[in-house]
């Protein structure tokens, strides 16, 4: 079954970049790498998603491995209203379930 | 805000009550999805329909739990005769299906409802 696998939590400097890595390595082929991130009492919000070229949005950018295998989500500046959980997410193969797994939190210093 | 609604926020309820929350998704958004998360942990996928037709349901979703979603609509889902287990927050989120380009995979998400059972 798909399965994601992320640090259970990171820190970073405010101002500061943060590169929040994920490992997938049973993806198929087709299947596309979404990240969400779940601020205190709120539901999940989309920040980014790819297939296999590397993406950038207002939010984030996302590095995709050649393999992809793994991916990277890369805030450039973090700022305190940045802290959150952040999932990397797969559909399971043939399905609509999307596995969330137990994310990164994501400390910011001031 | 026409974002994803969902009520009641919380509810509190004995064991062995029944329950329904409802979940209104953004309109016209033909996917709708619900998600049950506990303290420390990630969502985990309950049931997903597509317009009114329930296309998957996770092997999570026993027989006291029943999701509708009549007209292709708002939803609700229903527990059965409560336990202290299922305590925890519920998720819908709906989305729009749509070209290629992964778009129509991303989900909206409303602010739950957290469910305590006693």
């Amino acid at each position: 079954d798909a399965k994601t696998t992320q640090p259970n939590s990171m820190e970073s400097n405010e101002e500061e970049p943060v590169h929040l890595p994920c490992n997938h390595s049973t993806i198929s082929g087709t299947d596309y790498i979404h990240w969400y991130r779940q601020l205190p009492s709120q539901g999940p919000e989309y920040v980014i998603h790819g297939l296999t070229s590397n993406v950038n949005n207002r939010m984030a950018s996302l590095a995709i491995a050649e393999d992809r295998k793994s991916s990277t989500l890369i805030l450039h500046r973090a700022t305190l209203r940045d802290a959150a959980v952040y999932y990397c997410i797969l559909r399971a193969s043939g399905t609509y379930k999307y596995i969330f797994g137990t994310g990164t939190r994501l400390k910011v210093l001031a | 805000d026409t974002g994803v609604s969902q009520d009641p926020r919380h509810k509190i309820t004995k064991r062995g009550q029944n329950v329904t929350f409802r979940c209104d998704p953004i309109s016209e958004h033909n996917r709708l999805y619900w998600y049950r998360q506990t303290l420390g942990q990630g969502p985990e996928f309950l049931t997903y329909f597509q317009n009114e037709a329930q296309l998957e349901k996770s092997r999570l979703l026993s027989d006291r739990f029943s999701a509708e979603r009549p007209k292709g609509s708002f939803s609700t889902l229903e527990i059965q005769r409560t336990e202290q287990g299922d305590s925890a927050m519920y998720l819908c989120a709906s989305s729009l299906a749509r070209g290629a380009g992964g778009w129509g995979n991303i989900q909206y998400f409303g602010a739950g409802t957290r469910l305590s059972v006693l």
